[in-house]
């Protein structure tokens, strides 16, 4: 069964230190993984995506890294500000099914002063 | 340069009763998408649609569920004979080509439905 799991699934932390989420699925065939973060009371916005192919992508203080090995995806914010605070969620999607995408339940993190 | 747009923000109804939610996807996308996300689940595929071919709903929890996509752009998701789990926030994304595993979908702000 197609599956994402991410971990926390909850998560505070101080302004300023680092964190990170992981995402674990069993896709298979596997053709991309995104990670999307959601404001709360907005529409998910895409941060990163990876294909199997590669193993980091950046966007700024979001750093997301791959294993398609071990199926295990992480995203590493860096010395977290205020806005940080929202949920992330991780996305997978199967290659060939008619691009289906399977959405994982999330990480809130909350960024406290 | 608008975003994806969705009316209403929000929408409380009693059980029994119908509503439409709107969404007005990003200009010059074919591709449009429904999701629904309840509370600390994640989102939840509802239907598809991808220029003039048929629409994938295969999502759709129920036939009290339906959606159409008047001249290629702005949606309208109908629930018919509202239940209270049906309580959701319903977001709708906008892609421009329609290649939903490899483009990236932009999400509207959603509409948050209560069902009383």
């Amino acid at each position: 069964k197609n599956q994402v799991e991410q971990s926390p699934q909850s998560l505070i932390i101080l302004e300023g230190k680092n964190c990170t989420l992981q995402c674990n699925y069993t896709v298979s065939p596997f053709s991309n993984l995104r990670w999307y973060k959601q404001d709360t009371g907005r529409g998910p916005v895409s941060l990163t995506i990876m294909t199997f192919s590669e193993n980091t992508k950046s966007n700024g203080r979001y750093t997301a890294t791959l294993d398609a090995d071990t199926k295990q995806s992480s995203l590493h914010i860096t010395a977290s500000q205020l806005s940080d605070s929202a949920s992330y969620i991780c996305v997978v999607s199967v290659l060939y099914n008619t691009d289906k995408l399977i959405f994982g339940t999330g990480t809130r993190l909350q960024v406290f002063p | 340069g608008a975003g994806v747009s969705q009316s209403p923000s929000n929408k409380v109804t009693e059980k029994g009763k119908d509503v439409e939610l709107r969404c007005d996807p990003i200009s010059g996308h074919t591709a449009l998408y429904w999701y629904r996300q309840s509370l600390g689940q994640g989102l939840e595929f509802l239907i598809y649609f991808q220029g003039n071919s048929a629409p994938d709903k295969s999502g759709l929890p129920s036939d009290r569920f339906s959606a159409e996509r008047t001249g290629g752009s702005v949606s309208t998701l109908t629930i018919q004979r509202t239940q209270q789990e049906d309580s959701a926030v319903y977001l709708c994304a906008s892609s421009l080509r329609g290649n939903r595993g490899q483009e990236t979908q932009y999400f509207g702000p959603g509409t948050r439905l209560l069902v009383l």
